[in-house]
């Protein structure tokens, strides 16, 4: 069935580090994929997207770029700060499935000071 | 002016009772969602609304019913609720087939039963 698999958390960087977290799918159409970030407490806020292969959506330094023959849509930022701690989501859309989306489990960012 | 916004922000209750979660978006979209997710943040989707009619309700007890008045309002009422249901309960709302646009979510309402 469609899914989408990410790296498992939590994960803990310095201040200025690089990011990466791997987000994978699983889908049976051309799915439109998507970032999401939580922040404590507050609910989930789109990121980024991309809607077809080979786009690149960014966002607040952040980057994913969608990859068709590797089936992922990697977050990256090249220097993350501590206000980036929040839990980041990756999730797919495909059409005519009633507008439902699949969330990946998230995986937790904190950034230490 | 908030887009999605969902009432009460928390909800402390007992088991047993009855109660509801209200969402209103004033973003001019056809489709609202509600969503559960749990302590571990998993999110599982429970139900879809497009234009007051429902299109996806994945297995959820029946002790909660979705009711949606309008294509701007879409509640939640929970009957006889039990310790599992302590969660974070999520309206969304969407324009656009597929999903193309994202999801808009609320902040969010926390129940906790007791």
């Amino acid at each position: 069935g469609d899914s989408v698999t990410q790296m498992e958390g939590p994960v803990t960087l310095s201040e200025e580090a690089f990011l990466t977290i791997n987000c994978t799918y699983t889908a049976t159409g051309y799915p439109s994929l998507f970032w999401y970030v939580q922040y404590p407490g507050e609910g989930l806020q789109l990121l980024l997207k991309a809607t077809k292969a080979d786009d690149k959506g960014s966002n607040k330094g952040f980057e994913a770029t969608y990859r068709k023959e590797t089936t992922s849509f990697h977050l990256e930022k090249g220097s993350v700060q501590v206000s980036d701690s929040a839990v980041y989501f990756c999730a797919l859309s495909l059409p005519n499935t009633g507008n439902q989306f699949y969330f990946g489990t998230g995986t937790s960012l904190t950034v230490i000071p | 002016d908030t887009a999605v916004s969902q009432t009460p922000k928390y909800l402390v209750t007992q088991m047993g009772n009855d109660k509801s979660i209200k969402c209103e978006q004033n973003l001019g979209h056809d489709t609202m969602y509600w969503y559960k997710q749990d302590s571990k943040k998993f999110l599982k989707i429970m139900f879809s609304y497009n234009n007051k009619e429902l299109i996806i309700n994945e297995t959820v007890p029946n002790r909660f019913s979705p009711k949606s008045p309008d294509k701007a309002h879409l509640n939640l009422h929970i009957n006889s609720l039990e310790l599992g249901d302590s969660a974070v309960y999520f309206c969304a709302s969407s324009q656009g087939a597929g999903g193309n646009y994202g999801y808009t979510f609320g902040s969010g309402t926390r129940l906790t039963v007791v």
